[in-house]
């Protein structure tokens, strides 16, 4: 079946240091991927997304490109800032979960100034 | 900016008490979401809706029971909280899955419940 594996957190880092969060999945065919954002006491906000393979979703200077040869969409941002501090999932969304959201663990980011 | 909103956003509660969580959204969306997160940790589905008078169970088994009588409007019901049931609730929707669409979810801001 479709699962979503995430890099463990916390990840810690200092302000301006480039970021990578590793994302692989496993599913059948061309499922949408996507990284949604959580901050502190709130809810979850979709940060990006991408379709197809090839695709760079992009947003708030976080890049993500949707590789199907490495069944990966990792995140990426090239000068984090404390306020990026929150928990970022990883989810997929296709065809064989009946388009239901399969989401990874989360991994929690933390940025010091 | 979603429009999808919850309340309470804080409650704390006894044991064996009622409780329901409101969830109401503005966007139409037939899909409808309740998840059950503890604090920066993993989602876990445990309710769904495709539309009016649809409900299914999610994937973490789960005492509370939903409702679906209006589009807009995705309650969850426990009948006696407690304290196993201290937790954050997420109300979410999407518009229906679509090959392609990219079905975007859109969360509410969560209720936190604490049975005490």
């Amino acid at each position: 079946g479709n699962s979503v594996t995430q890099m463990e957190g916390p990840v810690t880092l200092s302000e301006e240091a480039f970021l990578t969060i590793n994302c692989t999945y496993t599913a059948t065919g061309y499922p949408s991927l996507f990284w949604y954002v959580q901050y502190p006491g709130e809810g979850l906000q979709l940060l990006l997304k991408a379709t197809k393979a090839d695709d760079k979703g992009s947003n708030k200077g976080f890049e993500a490109t949707y590789r199907k040869e490495t069944t990966s969409f990792h995140l990426e941002k090239g000068s984090v800032q404390v306020s990026d501090s929150a928990v970022y999932f990883c989810a997929l969304s296709g065809a064989d979960s009946n388009y239901q959201l399969i989401w990874g663990a989360g991994t929690k980011l933390i940025i010091k100034p | 900016e979603a429009d999808i909103y919850q309340t309470p956003r804080y409650l704390v509660i006894g044991t064996g008490k009622k409780i329901t969580l409101e969830c109401s959204q503005t966007m139409g969306h037939d899909k409808m979401y309740w998840y059950q997160q503890d604090p920066g940790m993993e989602l876990h589905l445990i309710h769904y809706s495709y539309g009016v008078n649809s409900t299914e169970k999610g994937d973490l088994s789960s005492e509370s029971t939903v409702s679906r009588i209006r589009t807009e409007h995705f309650p969850l019901t426990l009948e006696s909280a407690r304290p196993s049931h201290t937790s954050q609730y997420l109300c979410a929707s999407s518009e229906w899955g679509l090959s392609g669409s990219g079905n975007t979810i859109y969360f509410g801001e969560g209720s936190w419940l604490t049975v005490v």
